[in-house]
């Protein structure tokens, strides 16, 4: 049973657009939202993460909304560049240190 | 570089083998994870350790199992492995319990 649910599946954006992946979760329980970027051939890389009693987090470009009541978190990227082409992965954490990852997003930026 | 180290880097081997994959964590760090990536399972955590004690378990199969030394370095052991085994398996380490975890570059099992 996949408690979190990710889409899109891929994303392709232009060169200083916006690139926007949303996360839906179901356990009440989780007390932790990370967002991990991985290039092909590389472990996930901590980008940003956010806790349940914070509705936005900002770190340079990139941004996470959290909606507790629709129990629902989303990663924008702004100005997004070619440098940003990844996977990016949402995650919720329960039970002691257990993350639960989301299906993961195939994020292209063109030039 | 997360910090987080990770032998080997390959592997194959045939089924029904066993194999060791270890892990190093960041200096400092008392937890260690592990994770395996496929193509249709995604990331899933299979175990967590902490300062040497088993501290949350996953869908880990019986066939594998992991343990956390003294030093804090880890390894996870895979035994009579099949082919639906091959994956990247993944470490993760953080400070304490419930810290921000970092990833290592994670070993590419082929089982043939």
């Amino acid at each position: 049973q996949q408690q979190v649910k990710q889409s899109p599946q891929s994303l392709i954006v232009q060169k200083g657009g916006i690139s926007i992946i949303n996360c839906a979760y179901e356990n009440t329980a989780f007390d932790y939202f990370p967002w991990y970027q991985q290039f092909p051939g590389k472990g996930p890389a901590l980008l940003i993460a956010i806790r349940p009693d914070v509705s936005e987090k900002k770190e340079g470009r990139f941004t996470i909304s959290f909606n507790k009541s629709a129990k629902q978190f989303s990663l924008h990227i702004m100005d997004s560049q070619p440098g940003d082409s990844a996977t990016y992965f949402c995650a919720a954490r329960r039970q002691g240190g257990k993350l639960i990852f989301g299906q993961g997003t195939e994020l292209s930026v063109k030039p | 570089d997360s910090g987080v180290t990770q032998t080997p880097k390959h592997l194959i081997t045939a089924t029904g083998q066993r194999v060791t994959l270890r892990c190093s964590p960041r200096s400092g760090d008392l937890s260690v994870y592990w994770y395996q990536q496929s193509l249709d399972q995604g990331l899933q955590f299979l175990i967590q350790y902490y300062n040497g004690e088993e501290r949350a378990k996953g869908n880990i199969l019986e066939r594998f199992s992991a343990q956390q030394f003294p030093d804090l370095h880890s390894e996870l052991n895979l035994s009579s492995l099949e082919l639906g085994d091959s994956a990247l398996y993944f470490c993760a380490s953080s400070t304490r319990d419930r810290g921000e975890q970092f990833f290592g570059p994670g070993t590419r099992l082929t089982v043939l």
